[in-house]
């Protein structure tokens, strides 16, 4: 099985910083990865797939990059909004697999 | 639009089962499959298995094989998560999002993939 590490599993920002989370693949899985955002008793909100393809109607400050196995999401100023937990998601192989989550705190 | 319609709350005791039913609308149920995530309360998302709309067939998350059971009733356009033997660490809300038909996936088609969600359904599990 694939372990998706994701770090940091909380951080606390101020509004308009860079904000970087980070995740980790155990092996090799090219671009099938996707980002999610969940807010307290929401349903998880993709925000990428495909490592870098932005979700449309999500803001342009949410970005992701990576290959293989080391995948970053990048807000780049961060907004009061954006309080929330964030997830990976390997889409690589069976059986799929989230990172640990990150909770972001403004 | 895509919807995914699930069923309601559930109060079930250790042991007993469960079946979460998730009602598909919008696009054509036997080109995308169905796969079932859950969360614990306060925990992270939990991957539990996948079943395509296309053939039923299904693969199942490791710790929960052979307690669980994923269906499809094509005709109402409708899957199902059947978990038995339920434990308090069942409790959880359980999410069905929408995924491919087939077990290998094409870069090009996770577009398409875990961008619509059910709305969740709360399992408790207590005596």
């Amino acid at each position: 099985d694939i372990q998706m590490t994701q770090s940091p599993s909380a951080m606390s920002a101020s509004v308009g910083d860079r904000v970087t989370i980070t995740c980790r693949a155990s092996q090799g899985i090219s671009n099938y990865l996707a980002w999610f955002q969940q807010k307290p008793g929401e349903v998880p909100k993709r925000l990428i797939y495909a490592a870098s393809t932005l979700q449309s109607g999500v803001p342009s400050r949410f970005s992701g990059s990576g290959s293989g196995t080391e995948f970053t999401l990048t807000i780049s100023s961060l907004q009061p909004d954006d309080s929330a937990t964030y997830y990976c998601l390997q889409q690589f192989s069976h059986p799929l697999t989230f990172g640990g989550g990150t909770k972001v705190e403004t | 639009q895509v919807q995914l319609v699930q069923s309601g709350a559930e109060v079930k005791k250790p042991g007993a089962s469960v079946k979460v039913s998730c009602k598909a609308s919008g696009y054509s149920f036997s080109s995308y499959g169905i796969s079932w995530v859950r969360q614990a309360p306060g925990q992270g998302l939990e991957w539990m298995g996948w079943i395509s709309g296309y053939n039923g067939n299904t693969n199942y998350a490791q710790q929960i094989q052979g307690r669980v059971t994923m269906t499809t009733d094509t005709s109402t356009r409708t899957a199902y998560m059947e978990l038995r033997s339920l434990r308090s660490d069942d409790t959880a809300v359980y999410y069905c999002a929408r995924d491919g038909a087939d077990i290998v996936v094409v870069l090009e088609g996770t577009s398409e993939y875990f961008h619509h969600w059910g709305q969740g359904t709360l399992v408790t599990v207590s005596s």
